[in-house]
């Protein structure tokens, strides 16, 4: 079955980076892409930008551009996702989610991971 | 502030029916089709009707997707207690160029 399991909760200083794993199991990982999404306590879900899985190819969301960068390890079958110059507005629950190449439909997702920014 | 709108609540009783609505632009549900996502309290967002109207396996069929022009509905008929949850909207944006999703409704089953 296909699974997504994130790496664990994080708690970083300002100014600080931040590095979240996201481990596929159950499918071709090179197929499809993954998307990243965050949502900050009580607020709504945030696109940030997705990888293509087989060919490395990325594309950012303007609000997370320069800060944000997305990479993959086929050989590890896992996503990353790399925050940096967290702000405290960064506190947030970030998921990584399977997307079908050339459709827009995020159909799993990870269980999420806590990111809290804070001195 | 999402350039998608939704009420941020609705309500019923079980067994009712109830529509979720979901506004854009000609940027996004204009060209796109729309996904929605049900996020049960503490959980993450599950896919709940793809392509607009379509239901991955596992859905019942409860849930339905509509769009017309720049606005795309969610129903839910048959309510239940376990429906209870927040539920997005979330089509590709050409502005954005990436996925945009709406504010989110949260639905309360009384």
């Amino acid at each position: 079955q296909v699974q997504l399991v994130q790496s664990g909760a994080e708690l970083k200083k300002p100014g600080a980076s931040v590095k979240v794993s996201c481990k596929a199991s159950g499918y071709t990982f090179t197929s499809y892409a993954i998307h990243w999404v965050r949502q900050a306590p009580g607020q709504r879900l945030e696109w940030m930008g997705w990888i293509n899985a087989g060919n490395g190819d990325t594309k950012y969301s303007q609000n997370f551009q320069g800060r944000v960068t997305l990479t993959r390890d086929t050989s590890a079958t896992t996503a990353y996702m790399e925050l940096s110059s967290l702000k405290s507005e960064d506190t947030a629950v970030y998921y990584c989610a399977r997307n079908v190449l050339g459709t827009t439909q995020l159909d799993y997702w990870g269980q999420g991971t806590l990111v809290t920014v804070s001195s | 502030q999402s350039v998608l709108t939704q009420p941020p609540s609705a309500s019923g009783t079980p067994g009712q029916r109830v529509t979720i609505s979901c506004s854009g632009s000609s940027s996004n549900i204009g060209s796109y089709a729309v996904n929605w996502y049900q996020q049960l309290p503490g959980t993450a967002p599950k896919l709940l009707i793809y392509s607009d109207d379509q239901r991955p396996s596992g859905v019942p069929d409860r849930f339905s997707g509509s769009k017309s022009g720049t606005s795309a509905s969610l129903a839910i008929s048959g309510l239940q207690s376990e429906d209870e949850a927040d539920y997005y909207c979330a089509p590709w944006d050409d502005s954005l160029n990436g996925v945009v999703f709406g504010g989110g409704t949260k639905l309360t089953v009384l």
